[in-house]
């Protein structure tokens, strides 16, 4: 079975721009998570969706969106791109996204802004 | 502040002996605490979970202990190889109804032949 895949794996974008990264999570899953890390730090939350829906934010701006399809694939947009977002973009899955489960990482999006 | 401290230096040691990373965190009250495994340029992986309510919990060669009253878990690696050389994370689940965590930044473990 596919883990969950991420594309593009790298992605090198100047500062003002948008990014548009992308996320399949697990078959069978429904809820998919962003999370950014930074080198040398953990990974920080940014969202979680499910059914389509944003169950929860992070502490990040408004240039930070996302959202779920039909098929519960997402996608994280950044406008405005800032050389601070510069990171590993990573995506997770979980069948529900309640409390108590797992959470199954894709290999992630490194982002570099110049 | 809230704030969750992993040992910071990497951790060097000899194959086959016990690799004990500490996770303390302060001024969270955390539901649940996991630890996942990272190697370079790859996700975390999960590892092992625990609720609030135990102390221990195993896997394998894995072993994780929880104390809510010192706000502190411990992850220890028994007879350790070098295939368990990465970065290892520990993350809190905060009570909220979804599942967002809290990582820490990691130790970095290198277990040397």
């Amino acid at each position: 079975d596919a883990g969950v895949t991420q594309s593009p794996t790298h992605l090198i974008k100047t500062r003002g721009q948008h990014v548009t990264l992308r996320c399949s999570p697990i078959s069978g899953h429904k809820s998919v998570s962003w999370y950014q890390q930074v080198l040398g730090q953990g990974p920080q939350f940014i969202f979680q969706y499910y059914e389509k829906e944003e169950r929860g934010r992070g502490n990040f701006p408004d240039r930070f969106s996302a959202r779920q399809f039909p098929n519960y694939s997402s996608e994280l947009n950044v406008n405005a791109l800032l050389l601070g977002d510069s990171a590993l973009y990573l995506c997770a899955s979980s069948l529900d996204g309640t409390a108590n489960e797992k959470l199954f990482f894709g290999s992630g999006t490194q982002l570099s802004v110049l | 502040s809230q704030k969750i401290e992993q040992n910071s230096e990497a951790l060097n040691i000899q194959e086959g002996k016990t690799a004990t990373l500490t996770c303390n965190y302060t001024n969270y009250s955390p539901a649940y605490l996991q630890w996942y495994r990272q190697d370079p340029g790859r996700g975390p992986v999960f590892l092992l979970l625990i609720r609030e309510n135990e102390k221990e919990k195993r896997k394998e060669r894995l072993k994780v202990t929880f104390d809510t009253t010192l706000k502190q878990s411990l992850f220890h690696i028994t007879a350790s190889q070098p295939a368990d050389s990465a970065t290892y994370l520990c993350a809190l689940l905060v009570s909220g109804g979804y599942n967002k965590l809290i990582f820490g930044a990691g130790t970095r473990l290198a277990v040397h032949p």
